[in-house]
């Protein structure tokens, strides 16, 4: 069975300035993908980012980037230029692609303070 | 377009009593997920259901859980005789398919068992 790991239960960063956050996981499969979801205190999932396995670049989408690394089964996320509303609560997530692929797998969450 | 929808956005109920949790998905998704999040924890998968095929149940904790997904679209989680363990966070989760389309959540039925 596929597990995440995230071993920072709390972060936080200053307004502006850069956060990572951390997660492992473990898996057998070969193809795969990953997510990062924040969750804020309206309790809705928003995708932040996501990583296909198979493909080597980093994942970018504004100020949120990962470091793939797929050989140490780890998959940061990386907050640039934070903002106040960059803080929720943010979950690591596996799926994969084939068979079974349909469910996700979380770690337990980072909780990112922003601080003014 | 409207988002996942859940209601009711919170419950209160006694120990021993059942209670329903609605689902209305994203229209022309074909799949829908219930995850359930304890205080701390992380998301644990329940139940889910893909078009018209068999739902996996194989996340539900116990019997009391069921749930049942009407016309391909609304599902409904039902949990009877309530415990003071089943007080979560119970969210609900649709996708277009069950290959690399993310999945869209809803706000969530915050459920609190007395």
């Amino acid at each position: 069975a596929q597990t995440v790991t995230q071993s920072q239960p709390e972060m936080s960063v200053q307004e502006a300035e850069t956060v990572t956050l951390s997660c492992t996981y473990d898996t057998s499969e070969s193809d795969y993908y990953l997510f990062w979801y924040k969750q804020p205190p309206s309790r809705q999932m928003i995708l932040v980012i996501r990583q296909e396995a198979y493909k080597q670049q980093n994942a970018t989408e504004n100020r949120f980037s990962v470091n793939f690394q797929k050989a140490a089964k780890s998959f940061s996320l990386k907050i640039s230029d934070s903002q106040l509303g960059d803080a929720a609560m943010y979950f690591c997530a596996y799926k994969n692609s084939g068979g079974s692929n349909y469910k996700l797998t979380f770690g337990k969450g980072t909780l990112l303070t922003v601080n003014p | 377009g409207a988002g996942v929808s859940q209601s009711p956005s919170n419950k209160v109920t006694e120990k021993g009593k059942d209670v329903e949790l609605r689902c209305d998905p994203i229209s022309g998704h074909t799949a829908l997920y219930w995850y359930r999040q304890s205080l701390g924890q992380g998301l644990e998968f329940l139940i889910y259901f893909q078009g018209n095929s068999a739902p996996d149940k194989s996340g539900l904790p116990s019997d009391r859980f069921s749930a049942e997904r009407t016309g391909g679209s609304v599902s409904t989680l039902t949990i009877q005789r309530t415990q003071q363990e089943d007080s979560a966070v119970y969210l609900c989760a649709s996708s277009y398919d069950r290959g690399r389309s993310p999945l869209h959540f809803g706000n969530g039925t915050r459920l609190t068992v007395t």
